[in-house]
Parts: C-alpha cells; sequence; structure tokens
C-alpha cells in the first residue's frame, strides 16, 4: 500500500487570495490524481499529473485556477486560485497502487472560503 | 459523462446486516469498488470486484454484482458501531474512478 500525507488538513481562506495543498507519497508512482468532493456532492476528478508532463484536466476545470505541480514521482500540489466560497470543499489527492485495480487517497484538505 | 447513483442513508441496528446498493452507467466498467470513509479520516478501499464476477466474498462484506442491470452491492454481515462512516461506491472503465455521492451507514447500539 502507499501512504500519502496530504497538507494543511483544513484550512479558511479570505475570498479572492490562492490556496496551495501538497501531497506526499511514500513511493514512487507515476500518475497522481486530484479529487474535488463539495458538500453534498460526489467525488469529482479535478485532473491527473504525471510527471515531466503537463496535468491533463477533466471538463469544467481549467489550469489557470487550478494549476498543478509534479515535479517529481513522489510529490504533487494543487492551486486553488483566486478562491471564492463556491471553491470550499474537500480536496483529494490520490495515487494508484502497485495494481490498478487499488486506488489510495490522502486525508484530504477541508477548505472554506469566507 | 458516466454517473455512478447511491441512496444517501441507511440505519440498521447492531448486529443485523446491512446492505448498500449502487447503480452505475459505464457499459465499460472494468473495476468496482466500495470504498470506506470514516470521520476524519481519507478514503479506504474496502473492497473491489472485476467486472467479470458476480460476487465476492471477504470476511464480513460480500460484494454483489448484476452486470446486466449494472448493479453492485454491499452487504455487511453482523453490522458493527464501528463500521458506522460513508460509503462510496466507485467504478472505472475507460476513465480514472467515478464516484457515487456516499452512503452514510448509522449503526444503532
Amino acid at each position: 500500500s502507499a501512504v500519502i500525507s496530504q497538507k494543511p488538513s483544513r484550512d479558511i481562506c479570505q475570498r479572492g487570495t490562492s490556496l496551495t495543498i501538497q501531497c506526499q507519497v511514500d513511493s514512487q508512482v507515476t500518475m497522481m490524481f486530484w479529487y474535488r468532493q463539495q458538500p453534498g456532492q460526489s467525488l469529482t476528478l479535478i485532473a491527473t499529473a504525471n510527471q515531466g508532463s503537463e496535468a491533463t484536466y477533466e471538463s469544467g476545470f481549467v489550469i489557470d485556477k487550478f494549476p498543478i505541480s509534479r515535479p517529481n514521482l513522489t510529490f504533487s500540489t494543487l492551486t486553488v486560485s483566486n478562491m471564492s466560497p463556491e471553491d470550499s470543499s474537500i480536496y483529494l489527492c490520490s495515487v494508484e497502487g502497485r495494481a490498478t485495480t487499488e486506488a489510495f487517497f490522502g486525508q484530504g484538505t477541508r477548505l472554506t472560503v469566507v | 459523462g458516466e454517473d455512478v447513483e447511491q441512496s444517501l442513508f441507511l440505519s440498521v441496528r447492531e448486529g443485523d446486516s446491512s446492505v448498500i446498493n449502487c447503480t452505475y452507467t459505464d457499459s465499460s466498467s472494468t473495476y468496482l469498488y466500495w470504498y470506506k470513509q470514516e470521520p476524519g479520516a481519507g478514503l479506504q478501499l474496502l473492497t473491489y470486484i472485476f467486472s467479470n464476477m458476480d460476487m465476492k466474498q471477504d470476511q464480513r462484506l460480500t460484494v454483489l454484482l448484476n452486470k446486466k442491470d449494472k448493479h453492485l452491492s454491499l452487504r455487511i454481515a453482523d453490522t458493527q458501531t464501528g463500521d458506522s462512516a460513508i460509503y462510496f461506491c466507485a467504478e472505472t472503465g475507460n476513465t480514472p474512478l467515478v464516484f457515487g455521492k456516499g452512503t452514510r451507514l448509522s449503526v444503532i447500539a
């Protein structure tokens, strides 16, 4: 299994500011995923981050709003830019296990924008 | 896009069996998963099933898959208070994981 450390675990931010969420994995992984869980909603995939290439964004998500870095095989960051109250969500990073049948998740970052 | 549906709440008495149901739309699903989210914790993979299987049993957990109806269920035998959590159904086919909204299981002592 993979152990994922995600931080911060929670934050309260002013609208118009940006927050960077970090995700550290204890082993090298090719693909890392960033999800968002809005209140009462499904988990939604934001983007897939592969090391050495630009992230691939899902429909409805753009790089200017959610820039992602993937500098090496164990680390990634997601930035939520120019935040508004609608960005209040739990943000989760995830990696695939050795078998693609598994996925492992960080603890999540609970973001509240006021 | 693909969709996964679950009922939002389930309440059972301690010692009874819990059955959490899920339907999905992706006809190309290859793997279907059940995740558990306890308060303050990340998602934990409980079990998964390949799309060419009908049933999988793992200790107190039984997963049933009806591929024709695109229906997945999770049965928890002898439900305990520690089973109280949100349970997410998820599937993957041509895309990364697609999740349901989660079913909040409450266990009454």
